[in-house]
Parts: structure tokens; C-alpha cells; sequence
């Protein structure tokens, strides 16, 4: 699995966007880049997944260059309510049938009022 | 709410003891996951069933085992506990299936808080 790289914490104002970047250098041709969100004492939470190019839902957007050797996860008009600590995961989900995702220490973003 | 169910939610029990947690997928998934998280060391894997058998295994104890049932709910059992093994314990679930999108999204269960004195 590709090793990520994430600040380890951020700051921003309501309203503000906010981009949080992951680097994966070795990232893998059958990787996939997810994004997870996780709230104190609450387990994470889906948000996104790409593979490259620009992939976009409802509560964010994922933007993943060409080399694919880094991902930013674009949160729009942030609220203090996206006050959570944000992991960058990147492994083939399907190599082996091993679907284990390997958390790193995560971005923890904090939104001010 | 994600759809997966854990019991119970808070467990205090004492050093040496045995104790069992409860996981119960949300309807459908044939895969659950078992993660454990600490404070000094973040959320780890711990152990993967699909269909009731074991899947992939992470950094699981040989003092905790775990398995998974017919009607595909799951349980972990944690033995000779320790001070070290106080941690929020989660489940997660998912299709399991091939190619389904976003692929193999996980849901996670609101976890045990698992404390050993």
C-alpha cells in the first residue's frame, strides 16, 4: 500500500474553502485515492474517491493531477461543523480481496466561527 | 446513521478479563472489518471476515480472536486484558462485492469504548 503524507493540522474561518493536500508518491497503477472523515469518538466516514482527474459530490471535490502523485480534497464554504480530523488513504481495494485501509495520523482541521 | 450496530457502547472491566464485543452489519454487506483506536496510536486494522470466513488480518493480538456468523454479524473477543487494550473498538461493513461504487466503501458502526482498569 502507497504510503500518504498529510499536514497534520489545519485552520480556517466559516465560509472559507478549505484544500487539504495528500502526497503519494508510489501510489500504484490499480490504487485509488478515498478520503474519509472522522469525528471525535465517532467512526470515520466515507466522503470521496477518485482514481484521477477531478471527481465531485455533494460535499466535496477531489482533484488528482496527472502523475497521480498527490490528491487535494476541496472542502467548499466550510462550516464549524467540519470540524474533524481528515484521512487520505490510498491502496488497491481489491488486490488479494484484502480490503484493509490503513489510516494514517490524519489532517485535523479546525473551523473558527 | 451508517446502518452498522455495535454493543454494547461502553464496557469497563478489570486486567485478566474476557470480554466480547458485538458487531452487526448493515443489511446486505457480506464483509465486516474490526478496527481498533487508540490515542497514541491512531486507528488500526485489526481483522476482516467476508461471508464467514476470515479475509485479511491486520495487527491483531493472538490474545484477541474474532468471528463471524451465518447471519453474517460478527464478534470480537478480547482475552487477558490489559491496561494497553483501553481503546475505542469499531466495525465496519461493506458490499464486498466487485467493482460496486464507490468501491468498497466501508460504513462504520459508532464503536465500544473499551475500558480496562
Amino acid at each position: 500500500l502507497a504510503k500518504t503524507t498529510q499536514p497534520i493540522s489545519m485552520d480556517s474561518y466559516e465560509g472559507q474553502e478549505v484544500n487539504i493536500t495528500c502526497s503519494h508518491n508510489n501510489i500504484a497503477t490499480n490504487d485509488y485515492i478515498t478520503w474519509y472523515q472522522q469525528f471525535p469518538s465517532q467512526g470515520p466516514r466515507f466522503i470521496i474517491q477518485g482514481y484521477k482527474t477531478k471527481v465531485t459530490n455533494e460535499v466535496a471535490s477531489l482533484f488528482i493531477p496527472a502523475d497521480r502523485k498527490s490528491s487535494t480534497l476541496s472542502l467548499p464554504r466550510v462550516s464549524l461543523s467540519d470540524t474533524a480530523v481528515y484521512y487520505c488513504l490510498v491502496g488497491d481495494v481489491f488486490s488479494g480481496g484484502y480490503n484493509k485501509l490503513i489510516f494514517g495520523a490524519g489532517t485535523r482541521l479546525a473551523v473558527h466561527p | 446513521d451508517s446502518g452498522v450496530t455495535q454493543t454494547p457502547k461502553h464496557l469497563i472491566t478489570a486486567t485478566g478479563q474476557r470480554v466480547t464485543l458485538r458487531c452487526s452489519p448493515r443489511s446486505g454487506d457480506l464483509s465486516v472489518y474490526w478496527y481498533q483506536q487508540s490515542l497514541d496510536q491512531g486507528l488500526q486494522f485489526l481483522i476482516q471476515y467476508y461471508n464467514g470466513e476470515e479475509r485479511a488480518k491486520g495487527n491483531i493480538l493472538e490474545r484477541f480472536s474474532a468471528q463471524q456468523f451465518p447471519d453474517l454479524h460478527s464478534e470480537l473477543n478480547l482475552s487477558s486484558l490489559e491496561l494497553g487494550d483501553s481503546a475505542l473498538y469499531f466495525c465496519a461493513s461493506s458490499g464486498g462485492a466487485a467493482r460496486e461504487g464507490p468501491y468498497n466503501e466501508q460504513f462504520f458502526g459508532p464503536g465500544t469504548r473499551l475500558t480496562v482498569l
